[in-house]
């Protein structure tokens, strides 16, 4: 069966720092792959996708990037985090048609 | 524009009461259908999906949703609430090979 991993669970950065997000998934070979935020209060926002490696499709501008270096393995990253960057941010991957979601990682910039 | 309304930020019903929460969706082709489930601090949970066929859907958790093309709907139903089902849930649709539109979701508040 299919598992996604994402790491780390919680963190608490400082304005200004960089940041690394890391989704992995199990059990499937040459999946979609997607990054959500959610913030406070907020229902689900799309900031990239991915078809296959290097492929990363952007939805909305902002500081954030994303890679898919490896197959099942995709990243978000910042250079340099802003207040706003707080939130819950969710790895999804889909095959045909469903998505299937990890458990996220809270962000918090202080 | 492909969108999902989720018209009620909000519900609280009784344990042991039944449940409604509406979906409505623009989409310029007939769509698949999800309802996904959020605990708090938590990832997204498929609940049940749609694709063709009956418009009558069951889900896990005792969840079903009907399907009504006429009124572009996917309610999610549920005969008996249970404290347990208290989160926040989601509506979604999208076609094969495209991105899923999600609406804003219903936070779910369920009394004793």
């Amino acid at each position: 069966s299919q598992t996604i991993h994402q790491w780390p669970a919680t963190l608490v950065q400082p304005v200004g720092s960089p940041l690394s997000l890391e989704c992995t998934v199990e059990g499937t070979s040459n999946p979609n792959l997607y990054w959500y935020r959610q913030a406070a209060g907020r229902g689900l926002q799309l900031l990239f996708y991915s078809v296959g490696i290097g492929q990363i499709s952007s939805e909305v501008p902002q500081n954030l990037s994303a890679s898919r270096p490896q197959d099942r393995q995709f990243i978000l990253s910042s250079k340099k985090l802003l207040l706003s960057d707080s939130g819950f941010y969710l790895c999804a991957w889909s095959g045909k048609y469903e998505q299937y979601f990890g458990p996220g990682t809270r962000l918090t910039v202080t | 524009a492909q969108s999902v309304t989720q018209p009620d930020i909000h519900i609280t019903v009784s344990e042991g009461a039944s449940l409604e929460l509406r979906c409505n969706y623009s989409y310029g082709a007939t769509p698949y259908l999800f309802w996904y489930v959020q605990s708090p601090g938590q990832g997204l949970q498929l609940l049940l999906k749609y694709f063709s066929g009956d418009t009558l859907v069951q889900g896990i958790k005792g969840f079903e949703a009907e399907f009504k093309r006429s009124q572009s709907s996917f309610n999610l139903r549920k005969p008996s609430v249970h404290w347990s089902d208290a989160a926040e849930y989601f509506c979604a649709v999208g076609r094969y090979g495209n991105k899923l539109v999600f609406g804003a979701g219903t936070i779910l508040r369920v009394k004793s």
